[in-house]
């Protein structure tokens, strides 16, 4: 079973301050990984994809990966409120007829605080 | 504007009847899936298509089935067989087979039983 794992959370974090999202995958071929945003009752929003070891940066935001410890995190700096949602992280992953989809973590809950 | 329309937003199935759920994006994609998403849970993945005229079956196709007559259509129908259907279900699309490629979201289906 090719399993992507999240805490649930909630993470709670003053505005102002860096959030710290984690996230550990279990399939060694995985080699993309994304982070989606999803507001509760709403539908997953793209928020940053990552292919290589390292950093990488947009704007607030940056995902780092780590292929050799098989973990992914993402972190938000300068919090604001509004980015309280449900982070989910998946690993792209082969299909048996050689297509391709995402495994999707359960996600972790954001809590930003005035 | 490209994107991924889901209708309808919200659907009541009765006892024993079957249920279509409609997905449709202009954004040229030959890929595309469907997920099921329950409260607090990750998403699982019920059927994926690569190609037209092409499918295949997912982690949870049990009670499911589904249609790809033309490129920017795959509907989902929720079958009499499916005896938990209440979840958001999620539509989504990405470019053929490309593991680097993200996938984009429609708004989602929220389906109940009466």
């Amino acid at each position: 079973q090719k399993e992507v794992e999240q805490n649930s959370g909630p993470l709670s974090v003053p505005e102002g301050a860096i959030a710290s999202l984690n996230c550990t995958y279990s399939d060694r071929g995985s080699q993309s990984f994304f982070w989606y945003r999803q507001y509760s009752g709403k539908s997953p929003e793209l928020i940053m994809f990552i292919y290589s070891n390292g950093d990488k940066e947009d704007g607030r935001f940056t995902a780092q990966l780590n292929k050799a410890s098989q973990y992914v995190s993402l972190l938000i700096r300068d919090s604001q409120p509004s980015d309280s949602a449900t982070y989910l992280c998946a690993a792209g992953g082969v299909l048996s007829n050689s297509g391709y989809a995402l495994n999707f973590g359960k996600g972790t809950s954001l809590l930003v605080t005035p | 504007d490209g994107g991924i329309t889901q209708s309808p937003k919200y659907l009541f199935r009765k006892e024993g009847q079957n249920v279509t759920l409609s997905c449709e994006q202009n954004l040229n994609h030959d890929a595309m899936y469907w997920y099921r998403q329950d409260p607090g849970q990750g998403l699982r993945l019920i059927y994926y298509s690569q190609i037209v005229n092409d499918f295949q079956k997912g982690d949870i196709a049990e009670g499911y089935s589904v249609s790809r007559e033309k490129k920017e259509s795959f509907p989902l129908t929720v079958t009499s067989a499916q005896k938990n259907p209440t979840a958001f279900y999620l539509c989504a699309s990405s470019d053929r087979g490309s593991r680097n490629q993200p996938q984009h979201f429609g708004d989602g289906t929220r389906l109940s039983i009466l």
